[in-house]
């Protein structure tokens, strides 16, 4: 089945414990991004990825790193996290060409405490 | 990247058919429009993309009018589960990788 996988589902840690959220993409598709999505600020763009090792910041990108060291694979990665990243994480992937949309994972939701 | 606007909610009974329109002024010549849907606690799922006059498939119709200055989602005859976000996306082009998600159309379809 073609699909965008992320793990874990959910996630609870403690502030400045770095953690990585990984996002895996079974579709051979060249772009990849992250989202993050708070109640009453929508999507936010984090991070997105053209290929393997380009990527680039959206609108959000403090606080976040990313790697693309293979084409299917585009870890988040929190070196510290903090209260204000709790949020719920979304991973997504698109084929190249202008005619096709993301398809995004089923989400993860990190909590900081 | 251009702006979206969209209702931030509608109503909807069984059976009907629901248009949602979004305003996109400053969309630029490359810009394609893209639609989204999304349930609670779920990533959104693509439902439609065009760039111009009318594109439909199997689950909406996305009219555009001329000056592209905005565009229209049509569901026809939707079901309880419609109830939504739907969202509006102006930009996706050859080249470029960055999207904006707007507030998105809350739609709540009723038995």
């Amino acid at each position: 089945e073609a699909q965008v996988t992320q793990n874990p589902r959910y996630l609870i840690t403690v502030t400045g414990k770095k953690l990585t959220v990984t996002c895996s993409q079974n579709m051979n598709h060249e772009y990849m991004s992250w989202y993050r999505q708070d109640p009453g600020l929508g999507l936010r763009q984090i991070y997105y990825s053209m290929n393997v090792e380009v990527t680039d910041k959206g609108d959000v990108p403090e606080g976040y790193k990313v790697s693309r060291k293979e084409k299917r694979n585009f870890p988040l990665i929190l070196e510290s996290p903090s209260p204000n990243q709790t949020s719920l994480y979304f991973c997504a992937s698109r084929p190249g060409g202008t005619y096709y949309g993301y398809t995004f994972g089923s989400g993860t939701r990190l909590t900081v405490v | 990247l251009a702006k979206t606007t969209q209702p931030i909610s509608m109503d909807s009974y069984e059976g009907q058919e629901v248009n949602i329109t979004c305003s996109h002024n400053n969309i630029a010549t490359n810009d394609y429009i893209t639609w989204y849907q999304q349930f609670p606690s779920q990533g959104p799922r693509f439902i439609i993309q065009g760039y111009k006059t009318k594109v439909t498939n199997e689950v909406a119709s996305l009219f555009i009018p001329a000056d592209r200055k905005s565009s229209t989602l049509s569901l026809p005859r939707v079901s309880l589960s419609d109830t939504a976000v739907y969202y509006c996306l102006v930009g996706e082009r050859t080249g470029g990788f960055k999207t904006i998600f707007g507030a998105g159309t809350r739609l709540f379809v009723k038995a």
